[in-house]
């Protein structure tokens, strides 16, 4: 079973500075998507980027970037010039490409805070 | 895009009830996903319906049901509720396979 794992429960930042949150997971599958998603306190699931397995160049979204070391198994996010707007729970996500669901796995999230 | 949306947005029920779930997908897309998010926790995948089918469960006891219907909209419905039951409960539609999907803000609920 994929499992995915984010190690750092809680972050913080300074307004302007740049943070990395890490992501690592763990699969059989060689072709899978892996994505970061943001939930702010109205509690609804953003998606911020996503990677898809068989790409070489890591995804970038304006401000937010993704390190991608498939080998590894490691989905880092970057995000830069931080606002404070960027506070909330990040949570790193796996989905396979095998079987018919298209399930998604979260890991436990990262809790970002943002200091002006 | 009209977007995701779940109601209600918050909901007590008593140990043993039952509860619906209601959500209403983006237009267009097919395929809806629920998931259970414990406080502190990763959401936790229930069950998923492709074309008012269900085509994946997660590790949920049949208590756990759900429909699709034509019209985007679909239901959660939790028997004989329990007090770990006590979640928020979220909705994801999807479109294109590989897309990601567009998240509700969920139902907040309380069993007691």
């Amino acid at each position: 079973a994929q499992t995915v794992t984010q190690s750092q429960p809680e972050m913080s930042v300074q307004e302007a500075e740049t943070v990395t949150l890490s992501c690592t997971y763990d699969t059989s599958e060689s072709d899978y998507y892996l994505f970061w998603y943001k939930q702010p306190p109205s509690r609804q699931m953003i998606l911020v980027i996503r990677q898809e397995a068989y790409k070489q160049q890591n995804a970038t979204e304006n401000r937010f970037s993704v390190n991608f070391q498939k080998a590894a198994k490691s989905f880092s996010l970057k995000i830069s010039d931080s606002q404070l707007g960027d506070a909330a729970m990040y949570f790193c996500a796996y989905r396979g490409t095998q079987g018919g669901s298209e399930k998604l796995v979260f890991g436990k999230g990262t809790k970002l805070t943002v200091n002006p | 895009e009209t977007g995701v949306t779940q109601s209600p947005t918050h909901l007590i029920k008593t140990r043993g009830q039952q509860v619906t779930l209601r959500c209403s997908s983006q237009s267009g897309h097919n395929t809806v996903s629920w998931y259970q998010q414990a406080l502190g926790q990763g959401p936790q995948f229930i069950f998923q319906y492709y074309r008012e089918e269900e085509n994946g469960r997660g590790n949920f006891p049949p208590r756990f049901s759900g429909l699709q219907f034509p019209n985007y909209s679909s239901e959660l419905n939790v028997n004989a509720l329990e007090l770990d039951d006590s979640a928020l409960y979220l909705c994801a539609s999807s479109g294109a396979w590989g897309y990601g999907y567009t998240f509700g803000s969920g139902t907040r609920l309380t069993v007691v």
